[in-house]
């Protein structure tokens, strides 16, 4: 069965420091992998999804990911933190059938 | 309003008691999903849709009942509330299959006493 892991459930970072969001997977199959961001009190939205038509991965608010096969992850990463980037993040991964399988997510904390 | 609304947004019920939770989406996608969201958890799936009249288990459906006798709508009910079904409920829903964008309702939190 598909997994997700997302590694820590909180991640603190300074506000203008990289963040860096750690998802691994497992599929034996190649996958279709998402990140979803949750802001409080609100539904999840699309941050940005990997189809195999390239590795690395841009999706919105400065965000991107890069798919690596060999390591079976899918990191999220934003050069610069800011304040607004706090919230929830999840992983996602789907493989053949028609459901995806979220990770438990990483809350985000911006120190000023 | 366009795009996908869920009501109520927030329910407070006893045990014991039947409730039902809506979803209602108005691009006409075809895939539906109910998902309960739960510290420690994240987001587990209870049902989806593929289609309407088409439903299927996710990876919790127990206590849990759905309809989807018409596109754009999706209830969800629990039959009879139990405490462990206090949680925050979203629907989405899909253009064409799960490994598509899901657009997410706003949620409701539902707490049973």
């Amino acid at each position: 069965a598909q997994s997700v892991t997302q590694l820590g459930s909180h991640v603190s970072v300074s506000e203008g420091a990289l963040v860096l969001l750690r998802c691994n997977y497992s599929s034996s199959v190649p996958p279709y992998l998402f990140w979803y961001v949750q802001y409080p009190n609100q539904g999840l939205q699309l941050l940005l999804k990997y189809t195999s038509a390239a590795t690395l991965v841009k999706g919105i608010n400065g965000f991107e990911a890069e798919f690596k096969k060999s390591e079976t992850s899918f990191h999220l990463t934003k050069p610069s933190a800011h304040m607004s980037d706090a919230a929830e993040y999840f992983c996602a991964v789907s493989d053949l059938d028609d459901k995806i399988i979220f990770g438990k997510g990483t809350r985000l904390h911006i120190l000023p | 309003d366009a795009g996908i609304t869920q009501s109520p947004r927030y329910k407070i019920t006893e045990t014991g008691r039947q409730v039902t939770l809506m979803c209602h989406q108005t691009w006409s996608h075809s895939y539906m999903f109910w998902y309960r969201q739960d510290l420690g958890h994240g987001l587990r799936l209870i049902y989806y849709s593929a289609a309407a009249d088409i439903t299927d288990k996710g990876e919790v459906p127990d206590g849990y009942v759905v309809s989807r006798s018409k596109t754009e709508n999706f209830p969800l009910t629990l039959e009879s509330a139990t405490r462990s079904q206090t949680s925050v409920y979203f629907c989405a829903s899909a253009v064409t299959s799960g490994r598509d964008e899901q657009f997410f309702g706003p949620g409701t939190r539902l707490t049973v006493l």
